[in-house]
């Protein structure tokens, strides 16, 4: 079992839709996570971070993390087809010590 | 803009010709990583340097190797590429180790 399991999709949505992204992880010990978009040929481009459980808001972006069930969400509002690339979920344990771990990325398809 | 730059974007070699990656960063942070990735695959960290000192991820093969001669610069050396090692390599920085990581864009390598 991966550590961090992702769903690849594509997960196709008409232009204003409301995406849902989600990560599972096995790991307890995770505290650290993060939200990666990557545009194909490009470096991944870092959108959200947050520590421990509970929400975090930044835009149209909205980040979840539920340590109870293990399960991290993207939500993306009012989605746009700029929005269209792959979305990876990072995770670590303690800052300082243990390595991300990343999903294998969902590729999101914002159709017009 | 504080950046993190990598050269060239697309490199071509021939199975078995030494081939160098270069990254540099104008951030002034710490840590300086590569990562490896496949097709539809997560990144795959093969190595980072602290400062001056290197971190060897276990499972990196010998093939590949690292230098950091300054806090700006560091390159990816693969003695002898194979056709397994076409790949998009990713350079990272952070300020400490295993704190937020900011991507480039990769250099995508492609193995003739």
């Amino acid at each position: 079992q991966k550590e961090v399991e992702q769903d690849p999709g594509p997960l196709s949505v008409p232009e204003g839709a409301i995406v849902s992204l989600n990560c599972t992880y096995s790991n307890s010990a995770f505290q650290y996570f993060m939200w990666y978009r990557q545009y194909s040929r490009k470096g991944p481009e870092l959108l959200m971070y947050t520590y421990s459980s509970g929400n975090k808001e930044d835009g149209r972006f909205t980040a979840q993390v539920d340590k109870s069930s293990k399960y991290i969400s993207l939500f993306i509002r009012d989605s746009q087809p700029s929005d269209s690339a792959t979305y990876l979920c990072a995770m670590s344990a303690r800052e300082g010590f243990q390595k991300l771990v990343f999903g294998t990325g969902t590729r999101l398809l914002v159709s017009p | 803009d504080a950046m993190v730059i990598q050269n060239p974007r697309y490199q071509v070699t021939q199975f078995g010709k030494p081939v160098t990656l270069s990254c540099s960063q104008t951030l002034n942070h710490n840590v300086m990583y590569w990562y490896q990735q496949k097709s539809s695959q997560a990144p795959k960290l093969l190595f980072h340097y602290y400062d001056k000192d290197f971190n060897n991820e276990a499972d990196t093969p010998d093939n590949f190797q690292s230098r950091r001669p300054n806090t700006s610069f560091c390159f990816l050396d693969i003695r002898s590429p194979g056709l397994g090692d076409a790949a998009m390599y990713l350079c990272a920085t952070s300020n400490r180790p295993f704190e937020t990581q900011y991507f480039g864009p990769g250099t995508r390598l492609l193995v003739l």
